[in-house]
Protein backbone atom coordinates (compact mmCIF):
# COMPACT_ATOMS: atom_id res chain seq x y z
CA UNK A 1 0.00 0.00 0.00
CA UNK A 2 1.11 3.56 -0.31
CA UNK A 3 3.32 4.52 2.66
CA UNK A 4 4.66 8.36 3.38
CA UNK A 5 8.06 8.88 5.91
CA UNK A 6 9.35 11.26 7.31
CA UNK A 7 12.57 11.64 9.65
CA UNK A 8 11.30 12.31 12.88
CA UNK A 9 13.39 15.42 14.56
CA UNK A 10 14.58 18.32 13.36
CA UNK A 11 17.09 20.69 15.22
CA UNK A 12 18.20 24.30 13.68
CA UNK A 13 19.08 27.85 15.04
CA UNK A 14 16.49 30.79 14.75
CA UNK A 15 17.20 32.58 11.18
CA UNK A 16 18.88 29.61 9.42
CA UNK A 17 16.78 28.08 6.66
CA UNK A 18 14.82 24.35 7.69
CA UNK A 19 14.66 21.37 5.37
CA UNK A 20 12.07 18.84 6.06
CA UNK A 21 12.36 15.83 3.67
CA UNK A 22 9.54 13.17 2.67
CA UNK A 23 10.22 10.42 0.74
CA UNK A 24 6.62 8.79 -0.38
CA UNK A 25 5.56 5.32 -2.59
CA UNK A 26 2.79 5.44 -4.17
CA UNK A 27 3.83 6.50 -8.42
CA UNK A 28 0.55 8.19 -8.58
CA UNK A 29 0.64 10.49 -6.34
CA UNK A 30 -0.91 13.62 -7.40
CA UNK A 31 -1.53 16.02 -5.07
CA UNK A 32 1.11 16.87 -1.68
CA UNK A 33 0.82 18.51 0.98
CA UNK A 34 2.69 19.82 4.41
CA UNK A 35 0.39 20.60 7.20
CA UNK A 36 1.49 22.12 10.49
CA UNK A 37 0.70 20.51 14.35
CA UNK A 38 1.03 23.17 16.86
CA UNK A 39 0.85 21.74 20.52
CA UNK A 40 -2.67 20.93 21.62
CA UNK A 41 -3.57 22.18 17.92
CA UNK A 42 -5.18 20.64 14.66
CA UNK A 43 -3.90 20.18 11.40
CA UNK A 44 -3.11 23.52 9.35
CA UNK A 45 -2.68 23.45 5.63
CA UNK A 46 0.34 25.05 5.20
CA UNK A 47 1.06 24.50 1.11
CA UNK A 48 0.48 22.02 -1.37
CA UNK A 49 2.22 20.93 -4.82
CA UNK A 50 0.72 19.03 -7.99
CA UNK A 51 2.91 16.05 -9.48
CA UNK A 52 3.82 17.91 -12.38
CA UNK A 53 5.33 20.74 -10.68
CA UNK A 54 8.90 20.81 -9.81
CA UNK A 55 8.95 23.56 -7.04
CA UNK A 56 6.50 26.09 -5.33
CA UNK A 57 7.20 29.00 -3.31
CA UNK A 58 5.00 30.35 -0.88
CA UNK A 59 6.78 33.82 1.17
CA UNK A 60 9.01 32.05 3.73
CA UNK A 61 7.93 28.72 2.44
CA UNK A 62 9.85 26.06 -0.38
CA UNK A 63 8.65 23.14 -1.76
CA UNK A 64 10.53 20.94 -4.13
CA UNK A 65 9.54 17.88 -5.70
CA UNK A 66 11.20 15.61 -7.37
CA UNK A 67 9.50 12.79 -8.85
CA UNK A 68 11.67 10.49 -10.56
CA UNK A 69 12.65 10.09 -6.89
CA UNK A 70 9.59 9.84 -4.87
CA UNK A 71 11.09 13.10 -2.30
CA UNK A 72 9.24 16.46 -0.91
CA UNK A 73 11.44 18.71 0.55
CA UNK A 74 9.54 22.04 2.52
CA UNK A 75 12.20 24.78 3.07
CA UNK A 76 11.32 27.41 5.43
CA UNK A 77 13.71 30.65 5.13
CA UNK A 78 14.99 32.72 8.25
CA UNK A 79 13.57 29.87 10.93
CA UNK A 80 11.78 31.17 13.31
CA UNK A 81 10.93 30.26 17.13
CA UNK A 82 6.64 30.09 16.32
CA UNK A 83 7.83 27.60 13.24
CA UNK A 84 8.28 25.37 15.89
CA UNK A 85 5.75 22.39 15.62
CA UNK A 86 5.24 19.26 14.03
CA UNK A 87 5.16 18.82 10.48
CA UNK A 88 3.38 16.49 8.01
CA UNK A 89 4.10 15.54 4.34
CA UNK A 90 0.87 13.58 3.02
CA UNK A 91 -0.17 13.12 -0.18
CA UNK A 92 -3.50 11.79 -2.22
CA UNK A 93 -3.32 9.69 -5.34
CA UNK A 94 -6.07 10.11 -7.42
CA UNK A 95 -7.12 13.81 -8.51
CA UNK A 96 -10.05 13.86 -6.21
CA UNK A 97 -11.84 14.36 -3.04
CA UNK A 98 -9.68 10.88 -1.70
CA UNK A 99 -8.23 9.95 1.60
CA UNK A 100 -4.84 12.06 2.60
CA UNK A 101 -2.10 9.08 3.43
CA UNK A 102 0.15 10.82 6.35
CA UNK A 103 3.91 10.38 7.40
CA UNK A 104 4.40 10.37 11.48
CA UNK A 105 5.54 14.30 10.99
CA UNK A 106 9.05 15.74 11.48
CA UNK A 107 9.65 17.61 14.88
CA UNK A 108 10.62 21.17 14.23
CA UNK A 109 12.86 22.08 17.56
CA UNK A 110 14.46 26.20 16.84
CA UNK A 111 16.87 27.40 19.30
CA UNK A 112 16.68 31.00 20.06
CA UNK B 1 -11.88 33.18 7.53
CA UNK B 2 -13.78 30.42 7.47
CA UNK B 3 -12.30 27.14 9.30
CA UNK B 4 -13.56 23.75 10.68
CA UNK B 5 -15.09 23.69 14.86
CA UNK B 6 -15.28 20.42 16.70
CA UNK B 7 -16.65 19.84 19.96
CA UNK B 8 -15.88 18.52 22.56
CA UNK B 9 -12.17 19.59 22.90
CA UNK B 10 -11.69 16.73 25.27
CA UNK B 11 -14.03 13.48 26.05
CA UNK B 12 -13.41 11.15 28.48
CA UNK B 13 -15.60 8.16 28.96
CA UNK B 14 -15.25 4.29 30.48
CA UNK B 15 -15.11 1.29 28.06
CA UNK B 16 -17.94 0.28 26.67
CA UNK B 17 -20.00 3.55 26.93
CA UNK B 18 -21.13 5.16 23.58
CA UNK B 19 -19.45 8.97 22.68
CA UNK B 20 -20.60 11.26 19.62
CA UNK B 21 -18.17 13.55 18.57
CA UNK B 22 -19.40 16.53 16.55
CA UNK B 23 -18.16 18.80 13.83
CA UNK B 24 -19.04 21.67 11.77
CA UNK B 25 -17.41 22.11 8.37
CA UNK B 26 -17.00 25.24 6.40
CA UNK B 27 -19.88 26.07 5.27
CA UNK B 28 -19.47 25.83 1.29
CA UNK B 29 -17.81 22.43 1.70
CA UNK B 30 -18.88 19.15 0.38
CA UNK B 31 -16.77 16.16 1.05
CA UNK B 32 -15.93 15.45 4.88
CA UNK B 33 -13.83 13.06 6.64
CA UNK B 34 -12.95 11.69 10.25
CA UNK B 35 -9.39 10.84 10.65
CA UNK B 36 -7.66 9.81 14.14
CA UNK B 37 -4.71 9.85 15.78
CA UNK B 38 -3.07 7.87 18.14
CA UNK B 39 -0.42 9.16 20.09
CA UNK B 40 3.12 9.08 19.07
CA UNK B 41 1.28 7.33 15.59
CA UNK B 42 0.55 8.95 11.88
CA UNK B 43 -2.95 10.35 11.65
CA UNK B 44 -4.66 7.85 10.03
CA UNK B 45 -8.37 7.93 7.94
CA UNK B 46 -11.36 6.58 9.04
CA UNK B 47 -14.05 7.51 6.89
CA UNK B 48 -15.35 9.95 4.41
CA UNK B 49 -18.61 11.31 3.26
CA UNK B 50 -20.37 12.89 0.34
CA UNK B 51 -23.85 13.61 -0.51
CA UNK B 52 -25.74 12.08 2.32
CA UNK B 53 -23.69 8.83 2.31
CA UNK B 54 -20.17 6.99 3.11
CA UNK B 55 -18.13 7.17 -0.38
CA UNK B 56 -14.83 5.29 1.79
CA UNK B 57 -13.36 3.74 4.45
CA UNK B 58 -10.69 2.12 6.08
CA UNK B 59 -10.47 -0.86 7.75
CA UNK B 60 -10.88 0.63 11.19
CA UNK B 61 -14.03 1.83 10.68
CA UNK B 62 -16.30 -1.17 11.57
CA UNK B 63 -19.13 -1.95 12.87
CA UNK B 64 -18.83 0.19 16.10
CA UNK B 65 -18.36 3.30 13.95
CA UNK B 66 -21.11 5.35 12.29
CA UNK B 67 -21.28 8.85 10.99
CA UNK B 68 -24.12 11.76 10.45
CA UNK B 69 -25.01 14.47 8.97
CA UNK B 70 -28.20 15.37 11.18
CA UNK B 71 -28.77 18.68 9.68
CA UNK B 72 -27.39 21.39 7.36
CA UNK B 73 -24.44 22.03 9.20
CA UNK B 74 -23.31 18.78 11.75
CA UNK B 75 -21.08 16.08 10.65
CA UNK B 76 -20.97 13.45 13.64
CA UNK B 77 -18.96 10.56 14.11
CA UNK B 78 -20.79 7.70 16.92
CA UNK B 79 -18.55 5.29 18.48
CA UNK B 80 -21.05 2.65 19.65
CA UNK B 81 -19.00 0.61 22.49
CA UNK B 82 -16.10 2.20 23.05
CA UNK B 83 -12.69 0.22 23.70
CA UNK B 84 -9.33 1.56 25.42
CA UNK B 85 -7.72 1.22 21.78
CA UNK B 86 -9.65 4.17 20.58
CA UNK B 87 -8.31 6.72 22.50
CA UNK B 88 -6.69 8.89 20.11
CA UNK B 89 -6.92 12.77 18.95
CA UNK B 90 -9.85 12.84 16.57
CA UNK B 91 -10.27 14.61 13.97
CA UNK B 92 -12.64 15.99 11.49
CA UNK B 93 -11.94 17.50 7.88
CA UNK B 94 -13.47 19.00 4.84
CA UNK B 95 -12.91 19.82 1.30
CA UNK B 96 -14.86 21.30 -1.41
CA UNK B 97 -15.06 21.12 -5.19
CA UNK B 98 -14.46 22.01 -8.45
CA UNK B 99 -10.91 20.78 -8.54
CA UNK B 100 -10.12 22.57 -4.94
CA UNK B 101 -9.04 19.33 -3.22
CA UNK B 102 -7.28 20.95 -0.06
CA UNK B 103 -8.76 19.15 3.51
CA UNK B 104 -8.88 21.66 5.96
CA UNK B 105 -8.78 19.87 9.65
CA UNK B 106 -10.54 21.43 12.54
CA UNK B 107 -8.85 21.20 16.12
CA UNK B 108 -9.63 17.40 17.19
CA UNK B 109 -11.08 15.81 19.97
CA UNK B 110 -9.11 14.21 22.24
CA UNK B 111 -11.13 11.05 23.42
CA UNK B 112 -9.67 9.49 26.86
CA UNK B 113 -10.90 5.87 27.10
CA UNK B 114 -10.81 4.24 30.86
Amino acid sequence: GEDVEQSLFLSVREGDSSVINCTYTDSSSTYLYWYKQEPGAGLQLLTYIFSNMDMKQDQRLTVLLNKKDKHLSLRIADTQTGDSAIYFCAEISLPGNTPLVFGKGTRLSVIA
Amino acid sequence: EPEVTQTPSHQVTQMGQEVILRCVPISNHLYFYWYRQILGQKVEFLVSFYNNEISEKSEIFDDQFSVERPDGSNFTLKIRSTKLEDSAMYFCASSGTGGRYEQYFGPGTRLTVT
